[in-house]
C-alpha cells in the first residue's frame, strides 16, 4: 500500500499570506495525485489533478506541484474561505490511499 | 444541476447490515466510474471501494475483507454499497463521488456528494 503523508498536520496562517501544504508518497505516484479542500458538514472538492492541474472553477490562488513521491499545494493568499481541511490522494497505485490531511486554521 | 446524493445511513448494530444509496443526476451516469469515501468522526478520507461505469469491475479497501459490496443500477443512475457484519470502527459519513469517464484509468474524483452518515450500536 502506498502511504501519504501531508505535513504539517495543522497550519497557522494569516488572511492574506500563503501557505504551503507538503505531501510525500512511500512509493512513487508519478504525478498521479490529486489534492481536495474539506470543511465541516460540506462535500469534498477537488482542487488539483495530475499534481498541478485546477480542476474547473478553482482559483489561480492554488497552485499544485511535484511528481514521484514529492508534492506541494500553495495556496498564493489565504482568503476566509480557504480556511479547511486539505487532503491528496494516490491514484497511480491500487489501492487508492489518502493522506491525513492538513488543517489550515487562522492565525 | 450535476450532482450525487447519497441516501441510508442509519443507526445499526454490531453485526448488522445496511445499504447505502447514490442518486446521481446531470450527467450520463454510466459514462463514469464510481467511487464511496468514507469519514470517521474526527479523522481523515478513507477510500472504500469503486466501480467502473460498466459495473464490470470493482475493487475494494483492503481493510474490508469482503464485508462491503458496490454496485450500480445503471437504468436508475443509483450506485450502492451494501455493508454486512457491520463494525465499530466503519461507523462514518459515506460519501460517493464520481469517478473518470469510461476508458480513463485516473482514478481521482470531480463531483461529490455531502454524504450520509452511518452509525453503529453495540
Amino acid at each position: 500500500e502506498t502511504v501519504m503523508t501531508q505535513s504539517p498536520a495543522t497550519l497557522s496562517v494569516s488572511p492574506g499570506e500563503r501557505a504551503t501544504l507538503s505531501c510525500r508518497a512511500s512509493q512513487s505516484v508519478s504525478n498521479n495525485l490529486a489534492w481536495y479542500q474539506k470543511k465541516p458538514g460540506q462535500a469534498p472538492r477537488l482542487l488539483i489533478y495530475g499534481a498541478s492541474t485546477r480542476a474547473t472553477g478553482i482559483p489561480a490562488s492554488f497552485s499544485g506541484s511535484g511528481s514521484g513521491t514529492d508534492f506541494t499545494l500553495t495556496i498564493s493568499s489565504l482568503q476566509s474561505e480557504d480556511f479547511a481541511v486539505y487532503y491528496c490522494q494516490q491514484y497511480n497505485n491500487w489501492p487508492l490511499t489518502f493522506g491525513g490531511g492538513t488543517k489550515v486554521e487562522i492565525k | 444541476e450535476v450532482q450525487v446524493l447519497e441516501s441510508g445511513g442509519d443507526l445499526v448494530q454490531f453485526g448488522g447490515s445496511l445499504r447505502l444509496s447514490c442518486a446521481a443526476s446531470g450527467f450520463t451516469f454510466s459514462n463514469y466510474g464510481m467511487t464511496w469515501v468514507r469519514q470517521a468522526p474526527g479523522k481523515g478520507l478513507e477510500w472504500v471501494s469503486v466501480i467502473s461505469g460498466t459495473g464490470g469491475s470493482t475493487y475494494y479497501a483492503d481493510s474490508l475483507k469482503g464485508r462491503f459490496t458496490i454496485s450500480r443500477d445503471n437504468s436508475k443512475n443509483m450506485l450502492y454499497l451494501q455493508m454486512d457484519d457491520i463494525r465499530a470502527g466503519d461507523m462514518a459519513t459515506y460519501y460517493c463521488a464520481r469517478g473518470p469517464p469510461v476508458g480513463i484509468n485516473l482514478w481521482y474524483f470531480d463531483l461529490w456528494g455531502r454524504g450520509t452518515l452511518v452509525t453503529v450500536s453495540s
